[in-house]
């Protein structure tokens, strides 16, 4: 049984550039998390899907923004990367809110 | 909103110390509280969870962690650290009326042999 995965494991971008991140989750599961970790912090939450939907949404600009697929899949898109964007971005799968997440290992992204 | 606060940025210990981990999270409703354990160069992995029920759980690798409502705390505990304990650790708290995970800053446990 996978678990959560996700791509690509690295990626370099330049200020300005748009990036889009790919995870799959774990098998069963319908719902699906996306977190930003910073250096040294704890993830934080930038949104989460189901049902195609955005249902949560964290402190984040519009500049993030994402999508559920019909196969639970989701994308993470972010337009006009910041340097302060670097970070590894996780994504975490569950079966409904409140119950447990599964993290897969995450995209590091370097914005140059 | 909810936060956690994690008290102590590195804790280095030697193996076979007892280890305690103080969290503490601010929301008064009701909540699902989680510690998740990061090893080097791997993913964040769930070490216990409390949803409901004994305020005591028990999670792998000998780690437990108590729920004390009134406090607003949930603490990780392991009577004997091991050296392959060293990792980073994170609790995290979920309020049923938000549904959003948020986690604390993280404790880095290094433990020497």
């Amino acid at each position: 049984d996978a678990g959560v995965t996700q791509s690509p494991t690295h990626l370099i971008k330049t200020r300005g550039q748009q990036v889009t991140l790919r995870c799959s989750p774990k098998s069963g599961h319908d719902t699906v998390s996306w977190y930003q970790q910073a250096l040294g912090q704890g993830p934080q939450f930038i949104f989460q899907y189901y049902e195609e939907e955005e249902r949560q949404r964290g402190n984040f600009p519009d500049r993030f923004s994402g999508h559920q697929f019909p196969n639970y899949s989701s994308e993470l898109n972010v337009n006009a990367l910041l340097l302060g964007d670097s970070a590894l971005y996780l994504c975490a799968s569950s079966k409904t809110e409140g119950n447990e997440q599964f993290f897969g290992p995450g995209t590091r992204l370097t914005v140059l | 909103a909810q936060s956690v606060s994690q008290h102590n940025h590195h804790v280095i210990l030697s193996e076979a110390a007892s280890l305690e981990l103080g969290c503490n999270y601010s929301y008064g409703g009701t909540v699902n509280l989680f510690w998740y354990v990061q090893y080097p160069g791997q993913h964040l992995q769930l070490l216990l969870k409390y949803f409901s029920g004994d305020p005591l759980v028990k999670g792998i690798k000998g780690f437990e962690a108590e729920f004390i409502k009134s406090k607003f705390s949930f603490n990780l505990r392991k009577p004997s650290v091991q050296w392959s304990d060293t990792a980073e650790y994170f609790c995290a708290v979920i309020s049923l009326e938000y549904g959003k995970l948020t986690f604390g800053q993280g404790t880095i446990l290094t433990v020497h042999p």
